[in-house]
């Protein structure tokens, strides 16, 4: 089976342009969690899906981050425009909230630079 | 106060060493405690997983769970230098929209040297 898939591995792009992340959950994992990962600040989630619904957004930075999930193998975060402290691991996880066992599998992550 | 807070590294070991790793959480409420291992440029993984007070072991790997101190640990016992790596801890929300949100410890490096 394969694991969460996360698109592209890495990205670097320039101050100002809108950069789109994508991740494609483990099949039948009912709940998606979008998390950044810096030196300084290390693993933060920054919003949670169940269901393809938002249901904790409050780690989102502000307004130019944004995430969608519109069917239950798909999720965006974009962010526009993108800023030099965006920069850092994006990972996308899944897990199947309807068992006992709440744990969560990474993606392998998509690394961004902004410049 | 943070939510999760791991004890601070990097911590070195020798081979074949028992290594501990500790974490403590501030939200009485919650149910679920996990331990990842994360190598350099890599992602997550999961190691392990504890929900009752006690000891978990799976291999060299042995879970802690203090509920009453808040207090969860990691010893890896004959700790061998693939072992090296950055360990997180991982707590459980406790109810509400917290349910099912993980917040993790800044993570401990540990080294083991031959």
């Amino acid at each position: 089976d394969a694991g969460v898939i996360q698109s592209p591995r890495h990205e670097v792009t320039e101050m100002g342009q809108e950069v789109t992340l994508r991740c494609k959950p483990i099949s039948g994992h009912n709940s998606l969690f979008w998390y950044r990962q810096t030196m300084m600040r290390g693993l933060e989630l920054l919003i949670y899906f169940n269901n393809n619904v938002p249901i904790d957004d409050s780690g989102m930075p502000e307004d130019r981050f944004s995430a969608k999930m519109p069917n239950a193998s798909f999720s965006t975060l974009k962010i526009q425009p993108s800023e030099p402290r965006d920069s850092a691991v994006y990972f996308c996880a899944s897990s199947d909230q309807r068992t006992a066992q709440e744990t969560q599998y990474f993606g392998p992550g998509t690394r961004l630079l902004v410049l | 106060q943070k939510e999760v807070e791991q004890n601070s590294g990097p911590l070195s070991v020798p081979e074949g060493a028992i290594a501990s790793l500790n974490c403590t959480y501030s939200d009485r409420g919650s149910q679920s405690f996990f331990w990842y291992r994360q190598y350099s440029g890599k992602s997550p993984e999961l190691i392990m997983f504890i929900y009752s007070n006690g000891d978990k072991e799976d291999g060299r790997f042995t879970a802690q769970l203090n509920k009453a101190s808040q207090y969860v640990s990691l010893l890896i016992r004959d700790s061998q230098p693939s072992d090296s790596a950055t360990y997180l801890c991982a707590v459980n929300g406790a109810g509400g929209t917290s349910y099912g949100k993980l917040t993790f410890g800044q993570g401990t490096i540990l080294t083991v040297h031959p």
